[in-house]
């Protein structure tokens, strides 16, 4: 069975830092990997996906993630975070064949000025 | 595009009432989910549709939640009688195909009283 873990419940860093946030997967065949984020009082907004190509994906609002197979992780990270990206952070997976997505528990960011 | 439209947005019920939340896909896509968010389970998947037809419902919780969608632009998660437990916010998404990007609506949120 498919599954993803987001072993930080809170991340928090000084604006202008660079952010991670973790994401690791379990899939029995290829995976395709997914971002969303969620600020207070809306509903998930596609950041960035990985299905196949280059490891490194580039999203929405300068984000970016690394596709790391050996280590079946999809961090997504920032160079430069900013206050506005104070939000909840969802990675999801889903395999080849399997149609619906299978969301971590999500991470809250909290950037401080 | 104007995106995936839930209504209503908020929704203030006793217990024991009946509850129907609506949603209107975005056009052309052909798979649709409903989540639920609480902060103790997080984002679970109740059912999804493809083509109209209910795929998969075994995350629906209880015989009172029921969901149908009649034609293609057009979906209800109905909750009959509605508990305090029921009390979250409802998500639908939309994809084209299975295996492409969800996109979420802004939500229901459900208070139970």
């Amino acid at each position: 069975a498919q599954s993803v873990a987001q072993p930080e419940d809170q991340v928090n860093v000084a604006e202008g830092n660079p952010l991670t946030v973790k994401c690791t997967y379990s899939v029995s065949g290829n995976p395709y990997l997914f971002w969303y984020v969620q600020y207070p009082n809306r509903g998930l907004q596609f950041l960035l996906k990985y299905i196949t190509g280059d490891n490194l994906v580039k999203g929405s609002y300068g984000f970016e993630a690394e596709f790391n197979k050996s280590q079946t992780s999809f961090h997504l990270k920032k160079p430069s975070a900013l206050v506005s990206d104070s939000a909840l952070y969802f990675c999801a997976v889903r395999d080849l064949g399997n149609t619906p997505l299978v969301f971590g528990k999500g991470t809250r960011l909290s950037v401080i000025a | 595009d104007a995106g995936v439209i839930q209504s209503p947005r908020h929704e203030v019920t006793e217990m024991g009432q009946e509850v129907t939340l609506r949603c209107k896909p975005i056009s052309g896509h052909d798979y649709l989910f409903w989540y639920r968010q609480t902060m103790m389970r997080g984002l679970e998947l109740l059912i999804y549709f493809n083509n109209n037809v209910p795929i998969d419902d075994s995350g629906m919780p209880e015989d009172r939640f029921s969901a149908k969608m009649p034609n293609a632009s057009f979906s209800t998660l109905k909750i009959q009688p509605s508990e305090p437990r029921d009390s979250a916010v409802y998500f639908c998404a939309s994809s084209l195909l299975g295996v492409e990007t969800q996109y979420f609506g802004p939500g229901t949120r459900l208070l139970v009283l």
